[in-house]
């Protein structure tokens, strides 16, 4: 089947620093990806679309000046936390969709973000 | 708009117990999917099953099945046979057809003892 490689896994950092997270279509080309958000203990959250080529789309209430979201190429999306403060610990996690007509899903193994 | 609900939290059963998980979803579109992903302690999600809206036939996979009801709107998740292993978070997820963006539940954790 299809991996997703998202990296890194884990990712301890200070406050006000910034964190990039990558996402990787390892044997097929990623037209959209999407990234989650998962708090401790609670469901997991779409905070953006990603679309190679152009501008992710941001779910209502996620700051995309705060979540940049670079899908520079069709096997790679990055997620950078800017600026990270301890309220943005949480799990982050990737999933990534082939062609526009394929409803087949891929998740990433996550990321754990820890803002000391 | 989208919404899936998972109303039990927390479920705790002995091996080999069955134990069924429920998820209701609400959604205007005509034409959706339906998954199930396990997530165990590694965090990372394991795909179970993706259904369609207009298959409403129930499907059995090993000890796992699922139970589609499109007239209450639900898609329940039954383990025959529980084992330690099944010992996870379960998710409940609805996406339109073509979007790829899923709507999650909150979540079951199911605890399974010896």
């Amino acid at each position: 089947g299809a991996v997703v490689s998202q990296h890194p896994s884990w990712v301890i950092c200070k406050s006000g620093t910034s964190v990039k997270i990558e996402c990787r279509s390892l044997d097929f080309q990623a037209t959209t990806m999407f990234w989650y958000r998962q708090f401790p203990k609670q469901s997991l959250m779409l905070m953006a679309t990603s679309n190679e080529g152009s501008k992710a789309t941001y779910e209502q209430g996620v700051e995309k000046d705060k979540f940049l979201i670079n899908h520079a190429s069709l096997t790679l999306s990055t997620l950078t936390v800017t600026s990270a403060h301890p309220e943005d610990s949480s799990f982050y996690i990737c999933s990534a969709r082939g062609d526009l007509n394929s409803e087949k899903l891929f998740f990433g193994s996550g990321t754990q973000l820890s803002v000391l | 708009a989208q919404k899936v609900t998972q109303a039990q939290t927390e479920i705790s059963v002995v091996e080999k117990e069955d134990v069924t998980l429920d998820c209701v979803y609400e959604t205007r579109d005509t034409t959706y999917y339906l998954f199930w992903y396990k997530q165990p302690p590694s965090g990372e999600l394991v795909f179970l099953i993706r259904r369609n809206s207009f298959d409403e036939q129930n499907e059995i996979s090993g000890r796992y099945s699922w139970n589609f009801q499109k007239s209450t709107s639900s898609f329940n998740f039954t383990i025959t046979a529980s084992q330690v292993v099944d010992s996870a978070v379960y998710f409940c997820a609805l996406s339109g057809v073509n979007t790829g963006k899923l709507i999650f539940g909150q979540g079951t954790t199911l605890q399974v003892k010896p």
